[in-house]
Order: structure tokens, then sequence, then C-alpha cells
């Protein structure tokens, strides 16, 4: 049963435009959740973070948005960029050892 | 740093054989963890563990042992290799439990 979705498999956006990118979970207790970024042929890296206690957090070009009552997570990316097209993973943590991880969303930024 | 290293990055084996998979970190992490990418699940915990000489279950941990003899290094082995196991394996690493995480460049496995 997936804890976190990704419904959107893939996304294109033209350059210079905003990115969104979506994520729900089913688990209320989530309270951490954080966003990855991955090229092919290389492991996720960190891109974002945001606590429960927060709904919103900025990172340069980057921002979480968090609505608990929702229980949905999206990711912004203004501006686009080329360099930005890669997949995407949110994830989800409430206790213990584990992150959940959703399916991932291939976003395509066209130049 | 080289950050988390996995060796191998291929491999190719036949339904039966046994191999073991090797994560290493030079960040002095405590945490390391295993998962496996699959097309349309994203990523799945296998094991992980918190600390030198622990180890302890993910999600999806059938068919797989672990191992932490030393800190820095997190063994993955597959005993008797079965085509559902064809995937993507990453390692990686964090500070604690619910710090960002370091990932591996990932071992592609095919079992035939």
């Amino acid at each position: 049963d997936q804890q976190v979705k990704q419904n959107s498999p893939s996304l294109s956006v033209q350059e210079g435009r905003i990115s969104i990118l979506n994520c729900d979970y089913t688990n209320s207790m989530f309270d951490y959740f954080l966003w990855y970024k991955k090229y092919p042929a290389e492991g996720p890296t960190f891109l974002i973070s945001i606590s429960s206690i927060k709904d919103k957090n900025e990172d340069g070009r980057f921002t979480v948005f968090l609505n608990k009552s929702a229980k949905h997570l999206s990711l912004h990316i203004v501006p686009s960029q080329p360099g930005d097209s890669a997949v995407y993973f949110c994830a989800a943590i409430y206790t213990g050892n584990q992150f959940y991880f959703g399916t991932g969303t291939s976003l395509t930024v066209i130049p | 740093n080289a950050g988390v290293t996995q060796t191998p990055k291929f491999r190719v084996l036949k339904t039966g054989q046994s191999m073991t998979l090797l994560c290493a970190q030079d960040m002095n992490h405590e945490y390391m963890y295993w998962y496996r990418q699959d097309p349309g699940m994203g990523l799945r915990l296998i094991h992980y563990s918190v600390g030198e000489g622990t180890t302890a279950k993910g999600e999806v941990p059938d068919g797989y042992n672990v191992s932490r003899l030393k800190k820095q290094n997190f063994l993955l082995g597959l005993e008797s290799a079965a085509p559902s196991q064809t995937s993507v394996y990453f390692c990686a690493s964090s500070l604690s439990n619910r710090d960002r995480q370091f990932f591996g460049p990932g071992t592609r496995l095919t079992v035939l």
C-alpha cells in the first residue's frame, strides 16, 4: 500500500516558467517531508525539506508547500531551467527510521 | 570526500547464484540504508542500520541479508538470486533517522 503518492509520472514545462510537482500522502502522522532530485545513472540528491509545523519552506528557486488538512505536498520551481530536468521524489517520515518515498515525477524543462 | 560509494555498478546473475553488494561511506554517518528502485514503485527500503553491529528490516526484506561490521560499510547479500530481484539498488547514509540521506550511484542488478 503506497502511503506516499505522486500521481503524475511526468511533467513538461517551458524554460523560465513555473514547475509544480505534487505529492499526496495517506498517513496523517507523517511530520517531516523531503524532496529529492535524481538524474539518470546517479543516486537521488536532497533538495529541500519541510516540517509539519510549517506550511512553506523556500530555498532559492525551490519552494515546498505543505497542506496538512489535504495531506498534500507540492514543490514549486521558479524559474525552471533545463538543468532541472530530472526525476523528483517526495519522501515522508513520522516515527521510527523509515522514510516512505513516492514513485517519482519526471520533469522535462524545454529550452 | 567520496561520499557514498557502491560496488559493483552492474552485475548479471543467474537464478540461484549469490552475491554481495558493498556500500561504503566516509561521512561518519551512523545510519545506513539499502533501497531498491523498480519502475512505478519508487524507492523501497530493504534493510537499514542505526549503527555498527546493528541491522533492521525495512519494507521489503525477504530474500536479502545485511551486515554492518564496520561503521563505514554496509553489505547487502542475496543468497539465492531470483528474477524478481532484478532492480536498481541504492545505498544511502545519514547522520540521524530524520536527516537528509546521501545516496550512492546505484547498482544495476539483472537476474536471469
